[in-house]
């Protein structure tokens, strides 16, 4: 079974900072998609970003950008530029790929808690 | 489109009462789950369904039953509620028609406690 490990409990970060959080995961697959999530106090779960595991080179989206290492099963999330409205639950998510009966199934880590500090 | 709705917000119970949780999507998803969240512990699994009338257990099924008779609805229902299963139930959905990526779309989530 696959395993998603959120070292960080919680994390704080200074206004206009950058920040990184760490995710390790667990897999004997060679395929798989890896994704962190934001949840606000709102609780709604929004997708940041996305990695697809064969691809090396790392995805970025505007402030935010992944540490991919693939050898060393391990994920990390960079926020750059830090905004209040970056403060919320980050979680890290492993789905296999490609689909099978078992779908479109996430394993999500425990869940970071970042602190943005004006 | 509305996307992932659920119903309740909030809810109370008392142990050995039973409920649904309601969920519905108007997106023609093939793909519908429940996950529980609680602290520290992320998300985890309850039940998928990955079409009308076919479903299967995830990580954490026991207490739960699901069924699936529309694409567009997928009902979670705890049959004699208990204090371990406090917590903020999401429902999600996708299309799971094999293609390279398949964002799921989440509900907002529904906080239930069992006193």
């Amino acid at each position: 079974a696959q395993t998603v490990t959120q070292s960080q409990p919680e994390m704080s970060v200074q206004e206009a900072e950058t920040v990184t959080l760490s995710c390790t995961y667990d897999t004997s697959e060679s395929d798989y998609y890896l994704f962190w999530y934001k949840q606000p106090p709102s609780r709604q779960m929004i997708l940041v970003i996305r990695q697809e595991a064969y691809k090396q080179q790392n995805a970025t989206e505007n402030r935010f950008s992944v540490n991919f290492q693939k050898a060393a099963k391990s994920f990390s999330l960079k926020i750059s530029d830090s905004q209040l409205g970056d403060a919320a639950m980050y979680f890290c998510a492993y789905r296999r790929a490609p689909l099978d009966n078992a779908g479109n199934m996430l394993t999500f880590g425990g869940g970071t808690r970042l602190m943005v500090k004006p | 489109n509305a996307g992932v709705t659920q119903t309740p917000k909030f809810q109370v119970l008392k142990t050995g009462q039973s409920m649904t949780l309601q969920c519905a999507q108007d997106m023609n998803h093939e793909y519908m789950s429940w996950y529980r969240q609680d602290p520290g512990m992320g998300l985890r699994l309850i039940h998928y369904s990955v079409g009308a009338g076919i479903t299967d257990q995830g990580e954490v099924p026991n207490g739960y039953n699901v069924s699936r008779s529309t694409t567009e609805d997928f009902p979670l229902r705890l049959l004699s509620a208990a204090p371990s299963q406090t917590s903020v139930y999401f429902c999600a959905s996708s299309y799971n028609q094999g293609a390279e990526f398949d964002e799921q779309f989440f509900g907002p989530g529904t906080r239930l406690t069992v006193l």
